[in-house]
């Protein structure tokens, strides 16, 4: 088990341009999760999908961001017509459901998005 | 809507003392705390968690304390080393997300 990657580590974009963050959970996991932090701050909750089903959206994640987990299994998340705002660590978790065990996350090293 | 302050933001220690790290959240109703280690442009280690319905736990030189009724969690390093410098970050779990504070970044130095 090499616990949860996260591709690329780095991107630099220029402002408009569309970009795709791919996520590969623990594999017997089957809560994913996605956050964003800027620096100096914590990171911040975006979204979460228990097997394929995107059970919760928070507000940050506007029009232009989508997050997919077609199969249950690797997660994407595409952020559409980037803006300098946009620019942060995208950081991805998984975890197993709570109530049969500690519901522990576990975070992968992240994707730094720098958009010029 | 759940708020985490982390005090204090910054923290610079001999090596070889014991410090304290401090949470406080606003809201009690929490499943559980996770105390997270994060390196400079890194992801999130997890540290140690505790469940709502624990006082402590303890992971080696690292012990976490929760009192659910006053929204308070402490991390508490002892012995501290060059190698724990890193930035401390709490969390608290709502329903399915965690609510992050803003960190300590903690120096130890020689």
């Amino acid at each position: 088990d090499t616990g949860v990657s996260q591709d690329p580590r780095h991107k630099i974009t220029k402002r408009g341009q569309n970009v795709t963050f791919r996520c590969d959970p623990i594999s017997e996991h089957n809560r994913l999760y996605w956050y964003r932090q800027t620096l100096g701050q914590g990171p911040e909750f975006l979204t979460y999908f228990q097997n394929e089903a995107q059970l919760e959206k928070s507000r940050l994640l506007s029009d232009r961001f989508s997050a997919e987990r077609p199969k249950g299994s690797f997660s994407t998340l595409e952020i559409q017509r980037t803006e300098q705002g946009d620019s942060a660590m995208y950081l991805c978790a998984s975890s197993l459901p709570t109530g049969t065990n500690t519901g522990e996350l576990f975070f992968g090293e992240g994707s730094r998005l720098t958009v010029l | 809507k759940q708020e985490v302050t982390q005090i204090p933001a910054a923290l610079s220690v001999p090596e070889g003392e014991n410090l304290v790290l401090n949470c406080s959240f606003t809201d009690s109703a929490i499943y559980n705390l996770q105390w997270f280690r994060q390196d400079p442009g890194k992801g999130l280690t997890s540290l140690l968690l505790i469940q709502s319905s624990q006082r402590e736990q303890t992971s080696g030189r690292l012990n976490a304390s929760l009192d659910k009724s006053s929204g308070r969690s402490t991390l508490y390093i002892a012995a501290s080393q060059p190698g724990d410098s890193a930035t401390y970050l709490c969390a608290v779990r709502v329903a399915s997300k965690l609510t992050f504070g803003t960190g300590t970044r903690l120096q130890v130095t020689l």
